[in-house]
């Protein structure tokens, strides 16, 4: 079956930092692959998405590209903010009528000042 | 407002209650779904829904119930709460096929 692995937490860095968070999958066919992000007390929203092979998603300085020859979807951004401590998951949705995502088990990134 | 809500926010209860966890969309999505959040699992689906009237077990459904009798609301009941179900309690609605979730604030549930 489909799945997705996320780099284990706690991600710690000093801001302006460059952050990677890696995230591989597993999936037959064409997924799309999205990032949710999940700030203190609130549900998850969408970061950014790719539904193909080499789109680069990007929202907030956040950017991921798809890559199916690695199978992954890493997320970069190259100067973060305190504003940005929150939770990162990282889904897939299979190709082929699926309306359930995949999730990975989230990444907890802190950003001290 | 338009969006999705999630009440009550915060619930404590004790073991052997029966406690609803209501959920109501403003965008009559097709889909709608009920996730758990807790430390070392991340998210898991306890149950879906793709329609008014059709729902389906996820990976953790025992000892819940839902129902959707109407396309905005789908509200999850704990038949006989237990100490394991304390959790964050997330509900999304998208809609459809290979579009986002959108969810809401969260239900924060102790069972004691």
């Amino acid at each position: 079956g489909d799945s997705v692995t996320q780099m284990e937490g706690p991600v710690t860095l000093s801001e302006e930092a460059f952050l990677t968070i890696n995230c591989t999958y597993t999936a037959t066919g064409y997924p799309s692959l999205f990032w949710y992000v999940q700030y203190p007390g609130e549900g998850l929203q969408l970061l950014l998405k790719a539904t193909k092979a080499d789109d680069k998603g990007s929202n907030k300085g956040f950017e991921a590209t798809y890559r199916k020859e690695t199978t992954s979807f890493h997320l970069e951004k190259g100067s973060v903010q305190v504003s940005d401590s929150a939770v990162y998951f990282c889904a897939l949705l299979s190709s082929g009528g699926s309306y359930i995502p995949t999730f990975g088990r989230g990444t907890s990134l802190i950003v001290h000042p | 407002d338009a969006g999705i809500t999630q009440s009550p926010r915060y619930k404590i209860t004790e073991t052997g209650r029966q406690v609803t966890l209501m959920c109501h969309q403003t965008w009559s999505h097709s889909y709608m779904f009920w996730y758990r959040q807790d430390l070392g699992h991340g998210l898991r689906l306890i149950y879906y829904s793709a329609a008014a009237d059709i729902t389906d077990k996820g990976e953790v459904p025992d000892g819940y119930v839902v129902s959707r009798s109407k396309t905005e609301n789908f509200p999850l009941t704990l038949e006989s709460a237990t100490r394991s179900q304390t959790s964050v309690y997330f509900c999304a609605s998208s809609e459809g096929h290979r579009e986002k979730l959108f969810f809401g604030s969260g239900t924060q549930l102790s069972v004691l």
